[in-house]
């Protein structure tokens, strides 16, 4: 069963540039799936960010699209997320998810706080 | 980009109740909609797939029906486990979107 587990800074500074690695164990990111970013503010509901394709393929969410960056690395079997000029709207628990039609796997989260 | 309008937001049940959610999409989306189960401090968990097809290991409890811009999640026989948040979502079209979320509580 494919394993999934996010890492990376749980503070950013406002302006800065939040960065999160999702490691995928159990199975191949060279698979047919796609594998996305969703998160969940505090007290809010999920949000999809955007996925990536092993090709490299990638499809962003618009209201997000001028600051995030998906990217795939294959030879470590992980994908990670670049979300830049982070503000504290952007203060949200970050999932990593492995999506074949619905997300069908998913990781623990990781809490990302924006604050000085 | 697809709106998607849980209802109810909220809602306070008995054990061995029958729950019904509904998702309304503002356009059509087909059968391209699945439901997800998530509890506090934990990630969601998808319970029903394309509207109608049950995800490996859920209970049979758990069913889905629905397609086009109507859909419903069904809880028959509530067990207190169940209590949680249910969000649906549509991989109909980009972006890809979630309900509000229905918070359940077991009374």
């Amino acid at each position: 069963q494919v394993q999934l587990q996010e890492s990376g800074p749980g503070l950013v500074k406002p302006s800065g540039t939040l960065s999160l690695t999702c490691a995928v164990s159990g199975g191949s990111i060279g698979s047919n799936n796609w594998w996305s970013w969703v998160r969940r503010p505090p007290g809010k509901g999920l949000e999809w960010i955007g996925e990536t394709y092993h090709s490299g393929s990638t499809n962003y969410n618009p209201s997000l699209q001028s600051r995030v960056t998906i990217s795939v690395d294959k030879s470590n079997n992980q994908f990670s997320l670049r979300l830049s000029s982070v503000t504290a709207a952007d203060t949200a628990v970050y999932y990593c998810a492995r999506r074949f039609g619905g997300f069908d796997s998913w990781g623990q989260g990781t809490l990302v706080t924006v604050s000085s | 980009e697809i709106v998607l309008t849980q209802s109810p937001d909220f809602q306070s049940v008995t054990p061995k109740e029958k729950v019904t959610i509904t998702c309304r999409a503002s356009q059509s989306i087909g059968s391209s909609l699945h439901w997800y189960q998530q509890k506090p401090d934990q990630s969601p968990k998808l319970l029903i797939k394309y509207a109608s097809q049950s995800f490996s290991g859920v209970p049979s409890r758990f069913s889905g029906s629905g397609s086009g811009t109507d859909f419903t999640l069904t809880i028959n026989s509530l067990e207190a486990e169940d209590a949680a948040t249910y969000y649906c979502h549509q991989s109909s079209s980009l972006p890809y979107t979630f309900g509000q979320g229905t918070k359940l509580e077991i009374k």
